[in-house]
Formats: C-alpha cells, sequence, structure tokens
C-alpha cells in the first residue's frame, strides 16, 4: 500500500487567498483525522471523520476552516480565507477503527502539507 | 498543562545508551500510543498500549502504562543515531491528544 497520500506538499499563498489541501487515506481504512502542528501549539486534532462522515470538528479554528469527505478514498481541508497564523503543516492520517471509536487503533500519517500564508 | 505532557522536553545521550521518555496525562484513557518524528517529516507509530495494559515490547522499545498515576514511559534501548528525532505520546480516549514530545538526540 502507498500509505497516506498528501498533496500539495508545500504550499505558499498570500494572506486572503483560497487553500485547500488534499488526503487519500489507506484503503480499507474507515476513519480519517485532520491535525495541525506548530511550535507553539504542537499537534492538534482539528476534524476526525469515521465512515465519511465527521464525528468531531470540535478542533477546527474558525469558520474559515471546512473539511469534507465526499467518499471513502478522499478527503479535503479548506481554508478560506486564509491568514498568516494558519501557517503550519498539516497532517491526514487514517486508521481501521473498530466499536470503541476515534484513535482505538493505530493512525498512519501522511507526510503532510507545509502551509505557508504570507 | 495540557494533557499528554511529555518529559523530559530534550534528552541528549550517547549512542549505547537507554533513552527514557515520560509522558503523562490527566483523563481516562482507551489507550496510549508513541510516535516517533524525524525532522520535517511525518509521525510514525511505534506502539499501541491499551489500558488494560501494564507492558508492551516491541524490538528495543518497552512501554509501561500506570492508569492509577495517569502516566507512561517509553524506552529505547541501545540507542542509535539513527533514533535521533522526536518523540510524542499522543491518548486516546474521548478525544485524541498528542502531548508537546521530547527531542532525543543520540550522538555517534
Amino acid at each position: 500500500d502507498a500509505g497516506v497520500i498528501q498533496s500539495p506538499r508545500h504550499e505558499v499563498t498570500e494572506m486572503g487567498q483560497e487553500v485547500t489541501l488534499r488526503c487519500k487515506p489507506i484503503s480499507g481504512h474507515n476513519s480519517l483525522f485532520w491535525y495541525r502542528q506548530t511550535m507553539m501549539r504542537g499537534l492538534e486534532l482539528l476534524i476526525y471523520f469515521n465512515n465519511n462522515v465527521p464525528i468531531d470538528d470540535s478542533g477546527m479554528p474558525e469558520d474559515r476552516f471546512s473539511a469534507k469527505m465526499p467518499n471513502a478514498s478522499f478527503s479535503t481541508l479548506k481554508i478560506q480565507p486564509s491568514e498568516p497564523r494558519d501557517s503550519a503543516v498539516y497532517f491526514c492520517a487514517s486508521s481501521l477503527e473498530g466499536l470503541a471509536g476515534a484513535g482505538s487503533e493505530t493512525q498512519y500519517f501522511g507526510p503532510g502539507t507545509r502551509l505557508l500564508v504570507l | 498543562s495540557q494533557q499528554g505532557e511529555e518529559d523530559p522536553q530534550a534528552l541528549s545521550i550517547q549512542e549505547g545508551e537507554n533513552a527514557t521518555m515520560n509522558c503523562s496525562y490527566k483523563t481516562s484513557i482507551n489507550n496510549l500510543q508513541w510516535y516517533r518524528q524525524n525532522s520535517g517529516r511525518g509521525l510514525v507509530h511505534l506502539i499501541l498500549i491499551r489500558s488494560n495494559e501494564r507492558e508492551k515490547h516491541s524490538g528495543r522499545l518497552r512501554v509501561t502504562l500506570d492508569t492509577s498515576k495517569k502516566s507512561s514511559s517509553l524506552l529505547i534501548t541501545a540507542s542509535r543515531a539513527a533514533d535521533t528525532a522526536s518523540y510524542f505520546c499522543a491518548t486516546h480516549g474521548f478525544k485524541t491528544i498528542f502531548g508537546a514530545g521530547t527531542r532525543l538526540f543520540v550522538k555517534a
């Protein structure tokens, strides 16, 4: 398996622009997680999908952030409009979760998207 | 302090020595997982220990979990220069929470 695939790997944009990050989870996994990593705040869980349905989006910073999972093999995280404080590395992870719920099984991380908003 | 706090924040040792990292948390958990992150790369899962387990081994890794003290430790034995990385614990309960990480530097 190719593992979790994220694109783009690097994104540089100007404040106010829309940014779309993409993720392809590992085939057969039923859960997908979006994380953000910064020096100041560390790794933060933004949103978690199970069977394509958003289960917990309490980590999404504000209305400028939105995430979708139209099917089991694709998810997007969109920031509109982007701001300099959104600069971070955004990770997508997937897992095969059982009934115990989010994080009960091993999460496999993608390589991340390094976002810089000028 | 936030859930999943690692201690120490940074650790520098000689190749061949053992490295011990600790993690404390606050709420009840289903399991605790340790991850490694090399500079500029994604996280790699190392080991998962469930709340009803006390110790797990994987190669040179040994993880313990004390739910009464809400703490876990990761021991890397006979460290190698290639073990240089940041190590994170992540607690999984109602929410998934990562700690701030321990930066390990193994000198050759």
